[in-house]
């Protein structure tokens, strides 16, 4: 089993749409990143956080310690929001290398 | 100030020969992180470099694979005697401090996608 699981793996939406990617993971944790990444371009962070919930225009980041799963929302979703999203965690056992989910792949329909 | 550098963005080599990946960090940023992700496949870790020292090497294959972060240039990985199952896209990733900070978040470059024919 996989020490970050994403799900869905693939997700298709309606422009407007509300849409919410999860991330559960299984070990003890430094922090959680969330990440974008366009086909054959590079990778954005999109979050970085150990606790609570942080907002960047659209999209909320959440996290839960005790549950040891993270979520992220995108309100009002629009054809650019398609990407794939990776949530990667750095473990507090193994410094600042982080491990990654298997990503979800988010298309958006006009 | 120009973010994660690396070149070439792509990179074709023939079974058996060498490839050399450049990452430049951010400005002032002097922690270094290469990752690779194969096709079809997520991220996985490979190595971290700070300047002039390996601090984690525990991803990297134990043969042909190299990196190093000299004192000045850019952080290289080295692969020698490329095989068709090196082609991937290879990420680096810098940041300020060694633990990851609100002050200190991880900036990632657009990766370099080597493809071995």
């Amino acid at each position: 089993k996989n020490e970050v699981e994403q799900s869905p793996q693939n997700l298709t939406a309606q422009e407007g749409e509300f849409i919410t990617i999860n991330c559960s993971y299984s070990v003890g944790i430094s922090a959680l990143h969330w990440l974008q990444q366009h086909p054959g371009g590079g990778i954005v962070s999109l979050f970085m956080l150990s606790s609570g919930k942080k907002k960047h225009g659209r999209l909320i980041a959440t996290i839960n310690i005790q549950e040891k799963h993270s979520s992220l929302h995108i309100t009002a979703s629009h054809p650019r929001d398609s990407a794939v999203y990776i949530c990667a965690v750095g473990k507090e056992t193994s410094g600042s290398r982080l491990t990654f989910g298997e990503g979800t792949q988010l298309t958006v329909n006009p | 100030n120009a973010g994660v550098m690396q070149n070439p963005r792509h990179l074709v080599r023939r079974r058996g020969q060498e490839a050399r990946l450049r990452c430049s960090p951010m400005k002032g940023h002097s922690h270094v992180y290469w990752y690779r992700q194969l096709p079809e496949e997520g991220l996985k870790f490979m190595v971290y470099l700070q300047k002039e020292n390996i601090i984690d090497e525990s991803g990297m294959p134990k043969e042909r694979f190299s990196a190093e972060f000299p004192k000045e240039g850019p952080s290289i990985l080295r692969i020698q005697q490329v095989v068709r199952g090196d082609s991937a896209a290879y990420f680096c990733a810098s940041s300020q401090t060694g633990r990851y900070s609100y002050n200190s978040p991880l900036h990632f470059g657009n990766g370099t996608r080597l493809t071995v024919t």
